[in-house]
């Protein structure tokens, strides 16, 4: 099984300022990585796939980089709105798929 | 526009079995896709339980010990879960979603989620 490892577990950040959220994984899985919102009652949604692109309708603040092991989602001025859990999976070797245990990102 | 809906009993007791209904609008389950459930216990993280495309062996977390089946229903263009044997540890939102791929696997991540459902295993 594939360990993915989410640092920090939370994240005390300024509006408008950036945001750098880092997810590890214990053994590589490529490009296919996942990163996912999740706002408190809701499901979570996807921004980004295959590392590094966006999913419809997120916004550009939002990018994602790296490969292998080591991955980035980064949040380039934060708006009030993208307070929230962010979680990392993993698609590249199943079962099981596996996500990340998220990091927080809240108001400072 | 795709829809994922999830339904069930709020309230299981334990030792029984869990079951969960996942109705999709929008969208033919038998054109393509990976539909699966993933679950959240109170205050916790993500927790991938299964998948199957609609041409496939259905694939299971194996942590869950062969509890979980998941059967997918063309006619009704819905997919379902059962837990057995379910504990308090299983409590927990449960969502639907779908996730890109073929017969080969999995392609990409879960693009479409429902709203989930809260499931308590309690007496």
């Amino acid at each position: 099984e594939i360990v993915m490892t989410q640092s920090p577990a939370t994240l005390s950040v300024s509006p408008g300022e950036r945001a750098t959220l880092s997810c590890r994984a214990s053994q590589s899985v490529s490009s296919n990585l996942a990163w996912y919102q999740q706002k408190p009652g809701q499901a979570p949604r996807l921004l980004i796939y295959g590392a590094s692109t966006r999913a419809t309708g997120i916004p550009a603040r939002f990018s994602g980089s790296g490969s292998g092991t080591e991955f980035t989602l980064t949040i380039s001025s934060l708006q009030s709105e993208d307070f929230a859990l962010y979680y990392c999976q993993q698609y590249n070797n199943w079962p099981p798929l596996t996500f990340g245990g998220g990091t927080k990102v809240e108001i400072k | 526009q795709v829809r994922l809906k999830e339904s069930g009993p709020g309230l299981v007791k334990p030792s029984e079995t869990l079951s969960l209904t996942c109705v999709v609008s929008g969208y033919s389950i038998s054109s393509g896709y990976y539909w699966g459930w993933i679950r959240q216990p109170p205050g916790k993280g993500l927790e991938w339980i299964a998948s199957s495309y609609h041409s496939g062996s259905p694939l299971y977390n194996p942590s869950l010990n062969s509890r979980a089946t998941i059967s997918l229903d063309t006619s009704k263009n819905q997919f379902s879960l059962k837990l057995s044997s379910v504990t308090a540890a299983d409590t927990a939102v449960y969502y639907c979603a779908r996730a890109p791929g073929d017969s080969s696997g999995l392609t990409d991540a879960f693009d479409i989620w429902g709203q989930g459902t809260t499931v308590t295993v309690s007496s």
